[in-house]
């Protein structure tokens, strides 16, 4: 069993739509929590990280729950802008060491 | 502000030829790492270094070997390159603080014929 699992995707949306990503991480001493934004041949850039009280950043929504250990990430009204693949990103704490999901590509289509 | 820069950004070898990948952050940040990422499969951990002259395996460690001679460098080699080790490596720095998150290079393509 993967450490972090995500939605296998892809999410294909049109503009303006609502999409939601899911993750769930299988160690329960999992300490900080982020979602990764990853463009096409570059490399993965910090889109937020996740609170245990859910956070919101513009257009952007990330909620934890660590009783079900499981993380989400909501995009409203999304721009063509917002086509990438969504990481979801756990710190075990250990030596600061993250382990990554697989990603969930997203396209959002005129 | 350079950040994490990484060279070459993009190398072909011959299968059993040797080279060092170089990081190089400007943040001043105790943690460094060495990831790959293949397709389907997400970022795998190689090696990683809490402070100048440690290093640590990662999920990933065969086939290659890595040094921290100085805090702002790490160093990926390859002794012998085989086709396997084709991929996409980015390194990253991180302070040592737990809710921060890491900062990534721009990634060495490298291809192993």
């Amino acid at each position: 069993r993967k450490e972090v699992e995500q939605d296998p995707g892809p999410f294909n949306v049109p503009e303006g739509a609502t999409v939601a990503f899911n993750c769930t991480y299988s160690n329960s001493a999992s300490q900080s929590f982020f979602w990764y934004r990853q463009d096409c041949r570059k490399e993965p850039k910090l889109l937020m990280s996740v609170y245990s009280s859910g956070n919101e950043d513009g257009r952007f929504t990330a909620q934890l729950n660590r009783a079900s250990q499981y993380i989400s990430l909501l995009i409203r009204d999304s721009k063509l802008s917002d086509s990438a693949t969504y990481l979801c990103v756990v710190n075990e704490g250990s030596a600061r060491q993250l382990t990554f999901g697989s990603g969930t590509q997203l396209t959002v289509l005129p | 502000n350079a950040g994490v820069t990484q060279t070459p950004k993009f190398r072909v070898l011959k299968t059993g030829q040797s080279m060092t990948l170089l990081c190089a952050q400007d943040m001043n940040h105790e943690y460094m790492y060495w990831y790959r990422q293949d397709p389907g499969m997400g970022l795998r951990l190689i090696h990683y270094s809490v402070g100048e002259g440690t290093t640590a395996k990662g999920e990933v460690p065969d086939g290659y070997n890595v040094s921290r001679l100085k805090k702002q460098n790490f160093l990926l080699g390859l002794e012998s390159a085989a086709p396997s080790q084709t991929s996409v490596y980015f390194c990253a720095s991180s302070t040592w603080k737990v809710q921060e998150t890491q900062y990534f290079g721009p990634g060495t393509r490298l291809l192993v014929l």
